[in-house]
């Protein structure tokens, strides 16, 4: 079955405590994207890849880092979480990327994250 | 960067009701998506639609690019309609950013 998948699905921790979220895609796409949800703001583009090793920021990547080394694979990375970063995290992945987005882009579950 | 907004911001409506979404941007966009959240979180594609009108089912979506807005129809509208509704567009130019709109939260009571 063709999915995204990211764990943990919900974590609660403590500021200032590294974490990752992971994100894996079976699909063989290229592109990856890393969103948040906020209550009254919609979504927000975190950092999204074009490809292995090819990354770039979105329009709030403060506080986060990400890494693209196999296809598959796009974690997302707190190295000191704080507060305002307690959110619902969406990672989702596309054949390609928005300059060919007549291909739909798959969504994980979500990551509700709260950092205390 | 361009702004992208949505109306109405939460609408509520009976089964069987119709009903019309918009999507505003701010700049030319050479393309635009729908998404819809359903009450559990998930995100589902609905259109790719930069330009024209797609149907699909119960749901068909226009976008006037001209003019800057899209419209996204849902007619018939039944429970499982319910969740929130996000329009989506490129960050500036042609570039693999994305900017979502606030979206439209729509509740559709039996």
């Amino acid at each position: 079955e063709a999915q995204v998948t990211q764990n943990p699905r919900y974590l609660i921790t403590v500021t200032g405590k590294k974490l990752t979220v992971t994100c894996s895609q079976n699909m063989n796409h290229e592109y990856m994207s890393w969103y948040r949800q906020d209550p009254g703001l919609g979504l927000r583009q975190i950092y999204y890849s074009m490809n292995v090793e090819v990354t770039d920021k979105g329009d709030v990547p403060e506080g986060y880092k990400v890494s693209r080394k196999e296809k598959r694979n796009f974690p997302l990375i707190l190295e000191s979480p704080s507060p305002n970063q307690t959110s619902l995290y969406f990672c989702a992945s596309s054949f390609k990327g928005w300059a060919y987005s007549n291909q739909p882009q798959h969504f994980g579950d979500g990551t509700r994250l709260s950092i205390l | 960067g361009i702004q992208v907004e949505q109306s109405p911001p939460d609408l509520i409506l009976q089964e069987g009701a119709n009903s019309t979404l918009r999507c505003n941007f701010s700049d030319s966009v050479n393309n635009l998506q729908w998404f819809h959240q359903n009450p559990w979180g998930q995100l589902i594609n609905l259109f790719y639609i930069p330009s024209g009108t797609k149907q699909n089912g119960r749901l068909s979506a226009t976008t006037v690019a001209t003019e800057r807005y899209s419209l996204l129809y849902i007619s018939s509208s039944q429970t499982t309609d319910s969740g929130v509704y996000f329009c989506a567009a490129p960050y500036g130019g042609a570039t693999n950013k994305l900017i979502f709109g606030t979206g439209t939260l729509l509740a559709v009571q039996p």
